[in-house]
């Protein structure tokens, strides 16, 4: 499995944009790029996901590197609900289905 | 849609114990994984099925570990007997088995406690 890069932890001030980063230096060509989190004491829920192009949905928005060796989540006004530890994840979707999780950026959101 | 149902959500018991813990996937959805959670090892995979077949045990930590789908809409891993390295949280987690997304959804967890 491509293996990726996360900082441990990273802090944030509510209302303020968040950039996640993640590096993939070994990503191959067909694989997606899924970002999940997981809230204190529930279970990991998907956030986005993307191949090339950037990406936006409600929850955040996804932007990808041209030679896709990193990726970057942007949550555009975090709140105290969007503290947690978010996984950024490769997956071949003609391989395996399983997620390998890593351990993720704890994301800390200041009031 | 109740999203990934799984029962109990905690769970008490002593090392020699046999543990059943149950599972019901979305709906519609045609592939089912069980994780284990913990503080030293992170979140890992223990198995996987794909239209009720088993199709990656790799995880499975050993023989004491045995997981089931007898059909669509349920599935239980079973622990026996229990001893307290089990200790652990348990997700599981559905899937539509999709070329282009693989998104699982998670169940809220159970809670082990293996005394």
């Amino acid at each position: 499995d491509a293996k990726t890069t996360q900082p441990n932890s990273m802090e944030s001030n509510e209302e303020e944009p968040v950039h996640l980063p993640c590096n993939h230096s070994t990503i191959s060509g067909t694989d997606y790029i899924h970002w999940y989190r997981q809230l204190p004491s529930q279970g990991p829920e998907y956030v986005i996901h993307g191949l090339t192009s950037n990406v936006n949905n409600r929850m955040a928005s996804l932007a990808i590197a041209e030679d896709r060796k990193s990726s970057t989540l942007i949550l555009h006004r975090a709140t105290l609900r969007d503290a947690a530890v978010y996984y950024c994840i490769l997956n071949y979707p003609g391989g395996s289905e399983k997620l390998v999780f890593g351990k993720g950026t704890k994301l800390t959101v200041n009031p | 849609d109740a999203g990934v149902i799984q029962s109990p959500r905690h769970e008490v018991t002593e090392m020699g114990q046999e543990v059943t813990l149950r599972c019901k996937p979305i709906s519609g959805h045609n592939s089912l994984f069980w994780y284990r959670q913990t503080m030293m090892r992170g979140l890992e995979l223990l198995i996987y099925f794909n239209n009720n077949v088993p199709i990656d045990d790799s995880g499975m930590p050993e023989d004491r570990f045995s997981a089931k789908m007898p059909n669509a809409s349920f599935s239980t891993l079973k622990i026996q007997p229990s001893e307290p390295r089990d200790s652990a949280v348990y997700f599981c987690a559905s899937s539509f088995s999709d070329l282009a997304k693989n998104i699982q959804y998670f169940g809220a967890g159970t809670r082990l406690s293996v005394l």
